[in-house]
């Protein structure tokens, strides 16, 4: 059974990176023909897309975050990464890392992480 | 980026009843359009994929029908447990948008 699981820091200072990790298990990160991304949603709001990562390498950004963000594959570690520079509290959100099959739609997401942005 | 707008914000229906959620976008996303529920401090869960497929393990009430932009999720009869948010979401283009969301409430 596939699970995905996000750690980080719970608090961000503001101008300040905020970094999180979604490890993957019961599957390969490496596994073809899959995404692994990123949605994020602020306390009392909807879903944000953030961004996607290809197996291959490939990576698709919310274009309103395009500039601050990066998501990374480690296949070592069976993990992918979160980096979003620059965090103002208006980045205060729950995190949740998820896979989506290339043909279908996302079908496994982690519990989400609540990253408080704050000085 | 293709909008995406759900209506209504917000429905108020009874146990037994039918439920129609509705999902528009600004433009024509084929049939590249899902569904989810959340509940209160949980992930969404993946209802409806590619406008009329129903997920693994999701009951035959959910259904899903609609393409290029008209899109409509239905539930033949509220059980206590549908009451949640219910969001669209298009995988026809980057970024993959989410409509804002409906919530289902009990009346």
């Amino acid at each position: 059974q596939l699970q995905l699981q996000e750690s980080g820091p719970g608090l961000v200072r503001p101008s300040e990176t905020l970094t999180l990790t979604c490890t993957v298990s019961g599957a390969s990160i490496s596994s073809s023909s899959y995404y692994w991304g990123w949605i994020r949603q602020p306390p009392g709001k909807g879903l944000e897309w953030i961004g996607s990562i290809y197996y291959s390498g490939s990576t698709y950004y919310n274009p309103s975050l395009k500039s601050r963000v990066t998501i990374s594959v480690d296949t070592s570690k069976n993990q992918f990464s979160l980096k979003l520079s620059s965090v103002t509290a208006a980045d205060t959100a729950v995190y949740y890392c998820a896979r989506r099959p290339q043909w279908g739609a996302i079908n496994y997401w982690g519990q989400g992480t609540l990253v408080t942005v704050s000085s | 980026e293709i909008v995406l707008t759900q209506s209504p914000a917000t429905l108020s229906l009874s146990p037994g009843e039918g439920a129609t959620l509705s999902c528009r976008a600004s433009q024509s996303v084929s049939g590249y359009l899902a569904w989810y529920q959340q509940k209160p401090g949980q992930a969404p869960r993946l209802l409806i994929y590619d406008a009329s497929n129903r997920a693994t393990g999701i009951p035959a009430r959910f259904s899903g029908s609609g393409s290029g932009t008209d899109f409509t999720l239905t539930i033949s009869s509220l059980e206590p447990e549908d009451f949640a948010v219910y969001y669209c979401q298009q995988r026809s283009d980057w970024p993959h948008t989410f409509g804002q969301g409906t919530k289902l409430e009990i009346k």
